[in-house]
């Protein structure tokens, strides 16, 4: 398909491991990029990874790319109530940027 | 270093009335992109401009048209406004492949 997809909620309880999963479209993508929109706001580049790699880790956050699979997930250890945001997910592709919907992470307490 | 300037924040317009959005950076950016945001839809590309003095249409640019006014301003004008296009815009600009950088928004309700 020509779409990145997200799934659209994820729920996690503070201090957990937040995981957002993305599958995307075209392999020959050069990056791949997490963006986070806090509520009335722009979108924030929260990290990249560049195609030729398999993990980046940044801080709390650790990026997998399985380019086999076109699968790209973030993961956000000890998930924090500031951490409450919608995540995209976004392929380079040619000139242009593609988005996928956005994943809604909600915090537990 | 202001980065990716968007006017106005929010606008009302009846339908039928026409308006441009502004979009201005000051990072040399190449590419210039409009995007809108609508509930459940994510981030939809409806123009954009890989270059100075080059214009693509995205996957909605039905209604809207763009002016790539030199390399730091790319403006999206709505000619004739209508309800369906009450949205968020979101003006983004990147050197070549890099990471896109975004503006504030502008937040338009078409009655």
């Amino acid at each position: 398909g020509e779409d990145v997809e997200q799934s659209l909620f994820l729920s996690v309880r503070e201090g957990d491991s937040s995981v957002i999963n993305c599958t995307y479209t075209d392999s020959s993508s050069t990056y791949l990029y997490w963006y986070k929109q806090e509520p009335g706001a722009g979108l924030q580049l929260l990290t990249y990874i560049f195609s030729n790699m398999d993990m980046k880790q940044d801080q709390r956050l650790t990026v997998l790319l399985n380019k086999k699979d076109k699968h790209l997930s973030l993961r956000i250890a000890d998930t924090q109530t500031g951490d409450s945001a919608i995540y995209f997910c976004a392929e380079s592709r040619d000139d242009k940027i593609i988005f996928g919907k956005g994943t809604r992470l909600h915090i537990l307490p | 270093n202001a980065g990716v300037t968007q006017t106005p924040k929010f606008q009302v317009l009846k339908t039928g009335q026409s308006m441009t959005l502004q979009c201005a950076q000051d990072m040399n950016h190449n590419s210039m992109y409009w995007y809108r945001q609508d509930p459940g839809m994510g981030l939809r590309l409806i123009y954009y401009s890989a270059s100075e003095g080059t214009t693509d249409k995205g996957e909605v640019p039905n209604g809207y048209n763009v002016s790539r006014l030199n390399k730091r301003e790319f403006s999206l004008r709505l000619e004739s406004a209508a309800p369906s296009q009450t949205s968020v815009y979101f003006c983004a600009s990147r050197l070549w492949d890099t990471e896109a950088f975004f503006g504030q928004g502008t937040r338009l309700t078409v009655v």
